[in-house]
């Protein structure tokens, strides 16, 4: 069974196109985040939501919009594709304050 | 601000143990420290967490000094598919995981 599964693993794109990584987790986990990990392999925390509702939003450009449909997905779309935003992104999801974050195995992006 | 400092890397002998160190001196009195790996090109795989007490389970021990100021994961018989780089991580206020640039561990045959 896999908890947390992003789609698709890998995507190549051009500069300003619009493209969406999809998340889920059937951990029935309340609360998902979105990292990016760029080639100097810091991870670094985008957004995270709870139950639906925003509750961290990071200095991250507004052409990132996460979309939450219920609270076992967690969508990121991305307008305007820039060279910078290639990375991995990887989602993650979170039980009860002060369990650990389960994560997904990443999507690529690599814009042309 | 990642509030935990790491080596960059470290080696291990297959089959010895692998004494990882993590310093957090800044830590509040109600923060857990996390540990998590991330094997080359997969998501960032749990470990281990803890408040005060040392903790153990199938995959790992975790020391924690009595002012909590640092720590110390153990793998007590690393195989070569432990090779990967291991982030000690603090959660700061409001939930977020903030990670540091880990240690790169390499267990060598």
């Amino acid at each position: 069974d896999t908890a947390v599964s992003q789609t698709p693993k890998y995507l190549v794109t051009q500069m300003g196109n619009d493209k969406s990584i999809k998340c889920e987790q059937n951990l029935g986990h309340d609360t998902m985040y979105w990292y990016k990990q760029d080639s100097k392999k810091f991870l670094k925390i985008m957004f995270s939501y709870n139950n639906k509702e925003l509750i961290i939003n990071e200095t991250v450009p507004n052409r990132f919009s996460p979309k939450s449909p219920d609270k076992a997905h967690l969508n990121l779309h991305i307008n305007s594709l820039e060279l910078g935003d290639s990375a991995v992104y990887f989602c993650a999801s979170r039980g009860p304050w002060g369990s650990p974050l389960h994560f997904g195995n990443g999507t690529r992006l690599t814009v042309t | 601000d990642a509030k935990t400092t790491q080596p960059p890397s470290m080696d291990c002998a297959e089959g010895r143990a692998a004494n990882l160190p993590c310093n957090h001196s800044t830590i509040s009195g109600n923060e857990y420290v996390y540990w998590y790996r991330q094997i080359h090109s997969q998501g960032p795989q749990y470990i281990i967490h803890g408040l005060k007490n040392n903790e153990t389970n199938e995959m790992a021990s975790l020391i924690i000094t009595e002012d909590r100021k640092s720590s110390t994961l153990i793998l007590p018989h690393a195989t070569l598919r432990d090779t990967a780089v291991y982030y000690c991580i603090v959660r700061v206020e409001g939930g977020k995981l903030i990670f540091g640039q880990g240690t790169e561990l390499s267990v060598k045959p």
